[in-house]
């Protein structure tokens, strides 16, 4: 298995641009998440989808984000507008019944 | 609601020295227990995992944990470690009653020096 699929593996944009993140699970796994990580907060769940659908979205930081899963196999992060705060390395993991398998994540630097 | 507990941010430790990653936790249900790897510039990576029967557990690595109900407790050792070694790692907790969310903890790097 290919593992948790993560695209690009590095953005770098400019304040005020829309940024998209991709996932891709692992096959057969019914659960995503996406996960923000910083030097100052650590590992933040932001999302967490369940059979496509979000369960709980309570770590979104603001109305900027928005997240997708329009079906098993894919996922998107959007961030619009993005502003510097919001550079970090965002993780997607999956899972089918006890631990998380995460992507190489996707570094993201906002100018 | 609960809460994990990584007690220290930083571990430097000599090569081929023993070595013990302290991990916290707080809840009022039965738990699964997890520990994860992070090198540097990659993803979190499944070192081992308690979800019941023995309470010793065996991972990758050499590494090994114990879960302590009565202390709430779920250590990480590893009785000689390698330059190797040197990375973040994470403890994590899931709730029977929560599918598969995981409760972080903190992390602590881990600074295995020559």
């Amino acid at each position: 298995d290919a593992g948790v699929i993560q695209s690009p593996r590095h953005e770098v944009t400019e304040m005020g641009q829309e940024v998209t993140l991709r996932c891709k699970p692992i096959s057969g796994h019914n659960s995503l998440f996406w996960y923000r990580q910083t030097m100052m907060r650590g590992l933040e769940l932001l999302i967490y989808f369940n059979n496509n659908v979000p369960i709980d979205d309570s770590g979104m930081p603001e109305d900027r984000f928005s997240a997708k899963m329009p079906n098993a196999s894919f996922s998107t992060l959007k961030i619009q507008p993005s502003e510097p705060r919001d550079s970090a390395v965002y993780f997607c993991a999956s899972s089918t019944q006890y631990e998380q398998y995460f992507g190489p994540g996707t570094r993201l630097t906002v100018t | 609601a609960q809460s994990v507990t990584q007690l220290d941010s930083q571990v430097p430790v000599f090569e081929e020295a023993p070595v013990e990653l302290r991990c916290n936790y707080s809840s009022s249900v039965s738990v699964y227990l997890f520990w994860y790897v992070q090198y540097p510039n990659q993803g979190l990576q499944l070192l081992l995992k308690y979800l019941s029967g023995s309470t010793l557990v065996k991972g990758i690595n050499g590494f090994e944990a114990e879960f302590n109900k009565s202390q709430t407790s779920f250590h990480l050792r590893k009785p000689s470690v390698h330059i190797s070694d040197t990375a973040e790692y994470f403890c994590a907790v899931s709730e029977g009653n929560a599918g598969n969310m995981l409760t972080f903890g903190g992390g602590t790097r881990l600074m295995v020096k020559p």
